[in-house]
C-alpha cells in the first residue's frame, strides 16, 4: 500500500527555522516525483514544488522559490520542506503528493500524505 | 502561469441530482493535462479525475470528466450524500501546476 505520513503539527514564532517531512512507503520512492502542496485556512490548495529524489532535481513554484527549501534523502525515503525564517504568513495546513510518474515526467497527485499543520505566532 | 477559474463558487443541490461544475483555463492546458480532486472537511484531498477524464482507482462511475483545451467539466449524475465536499481542478500540463480555488458543492 503506497503511504505518505508526514510528521506532527508545528507550533513556532516568527523568525524561527523549521523542517517537516514526508516518509514514502509501498513504492520504489526514487522513481517518483514528490511535491508539496499549501493550503492556507479556510483557502484553497497551491502547488509549492518538487523534488525527484534519485538525482534530487528540484523544481519551485515562483510563488514559493526562495521562500522554502524543498530536499530529499532517498536511503530513508524521506522528502522535506523547510524554511530558514517563519512568517506569520506561513501558517497553513501543509501536504506532501507524490506525482503519478512516467519516464521521469511528473503528473497528476495520485497519492496525498495527511497534512502537518504549521502554526506561526508570536 | 495558467489561471484555473471554477465555477460556480457554490453549488447547492440535493442528493439525487446532477451537479455539473466548470473549470477555465487561461490558455489551453496541454494533452488533456487535467485533473479534479475531492476534499471533505478534516481530510485531504483525493483523486478523481485524470487526463480530464479518465477516473481514478476506486472512484464511482456517477462521477465523470470531459473537456479540453481551455473548458473542462466534472460532472455527477446523481449525488449521494457522501458527495458534498469541495472539488479541485489542477492542470499538470505545465509547471507551475496550478489549482482552481474550488467549488463547494453543499446540501440544498
Amino acid at each position: 500500500e503506497v503511504q505518505l505520513v508526514q510528521s506532527g503539527a508545528e507550533v513556532k514564532k516568527p523568525g524561527e527555522s523549521l523542517k517537516i517531512s514526508c516518509k514514502g512507503s509501498g513504492f520504489r520512492f526514487t522513481t517518483y516525483w514528490i511535491g508539496w502542496v499549501r493550503q492556507m485556512p479556510g483557502k484553497g490548495l497551491e502547488w509549492m514544488g518538487i523534488i525527484y529524489p534519485s538525482d534530487s532535481d528540484t523544481r519551485y513554484s515562483p510563488s514559493f522559490q526562495g521562500q522554502v527549501t524543498i530536499s530529499a534523502d532517498k536511503s530513508i525515503t524521506t522528502a522535506y520542506l523547510q524554511w530558514s525564517s517563519l512568517k506569520a504568513s506561513d501558517t497553513a495546513l501543509y501536504y506532501c503528493v507524490r506525482h503519478f510518474t512516467v519516464t521521469f515526467v511528473p503528473y497528476y497527485f495520485d497519492s496525498w500524505g495527511q497534512g502537518t499543520l504549521v502554526t506561526v505566532s508570536s | 502561469e495558467i489561471v484555473l477559474t471554477q465555477s460556480p463558487g457554490t453549488l447547492s443541490l440535493s442528493p439525487g441530482e446532477r451537479a455539473t461544475l466548470s473549470c477555465r483555463a487561461s490558455q489551453s492546458v496541454s494533452s488533456t493535462s487535467l485533473a479534479w480532486y475531492q476534499q471533505k472537511p478534516g481530510q485531504a484531498p483525493r483523486l478523481l479525475i485524470y487526463g480530464a477524464s479518465s477516473r481514478a482507482t476506486g472512484i464511482p462511475n456517477r462521477f465523470s470528466g470531459s473537456g479540453s483545451g481551455t473548458d473542462f467539466t466534472l460532472t455527477i449524475s446523481r449525488l449521494e450524500p457522501e458527495d458534498f465536499a469541495v472539488y479541485y481542478c489542477q492542470q499538470y500540463g505545465s509547471s507551475p501546476y496550478t489549482f482552481g480555488q474550488g467549488t463547494k458543492l453543499e446540501i440544498k
